[in-house]
């Protein structure tokens, strides 16, 4: 079965630093990858996805991931860092042949510090 | 266009109660995923309704279970609720399976406490 591993569960980042949120996936087949973003009290929202094509996959507020299939990683990086970007992140895999679940990682929860 | 839209938004029941919570779909989306996320945790999958069946299921006894309507709005049930029932309980709609684009869309989530 499919598991998603997120390696830490908080991750505290001063404001304008650099960040590295870490995903590693198990799957033997080709897969499909993401990361939703839930901001408090609110639901998920995608924010991210790897289909196929390039491994370097970007967000419109400046995050970007890029799947690496030898070491089965999806990591979210972002080179500065806002307030704004305090939320839980969460990595998803599901299945390249079929979407039918999408399995998700425990979180990481992404604390600014000013 | 409309997005997922969940109702209630936050509910209060006792042990060895039922529970009926509902979800509008997004607008052009006919498959609905139900999944249950418990404080401090991911979501995890409970079913996937296509066409009004059932379209997968993960690891949750058959006290769960759900329905899908002609107009791709979706109901889960739980019965003889426990205190581990605790949890925010999100539904995503998506386009139909096999669409390959993997992208949920998420409604805010019914908070169920279960004392």
């Amino acid at each position: 079965a499919q598991s998603v591993t997120q390696l830490d569960s908080q991750v505290p980042v001063f404001e304008e630093a650099p960040v590295e949120l870490r995903c590693n996936y198990s799957s033997s087949v080709s897969v499909y990858l993401f990361w939703y973003v839930q901001y408090p009290n609110q639901g998920l929202q995608l924010l991210l996805k790897y289909l196929s094509g390039s491994t370097l996959v970007e967000s419109i507020n400046g995050f970007e991931a890029e799947f690496n299939k030898s070491q089965t990683s999806f990591h979210l990086r972002k080179p500065s860092v806002h307030i704004s970007d305090t939320a839980e992140y969460f990595c998803a895999v599901t299945p390249g042949d079929r979407d039918d679940k999408i399995i998700f990682g425990k979180g990481t929860r992404l604390h600014i510090l000013p | 266009e409309t997005g997922v839209t969940q109702s209630p938004t936050h509910l209060i029941k006792t042990r060895g109660q039922q529970v009926t919570l509902r979800c509008s779909s997004q607008s052009g989306h006919n498959t609905v995923s139900w999944y249950q996320q418990a404080l401090g945790q991911g979501p995890q999958f409970i079913f996937q309704y296509y066409r009004e069946e059932e379209n997968g299921r993960g690891n949750f006894p058959p006290r769960f279970s759900g329905l899908q309507f002609p107009n791709y709005s979706s109901e889960l049930n739980v019965n003889a609720l426990e205190l581990d029932d605790s949890a925010l309980y999100l539904c995503a709609s998506s386009l139909s399976p096999g669409a390959n684009t993997g992208e949920l869309f998420f409604g805010e989530g019914s908070r169920l406490t279960v004392l």
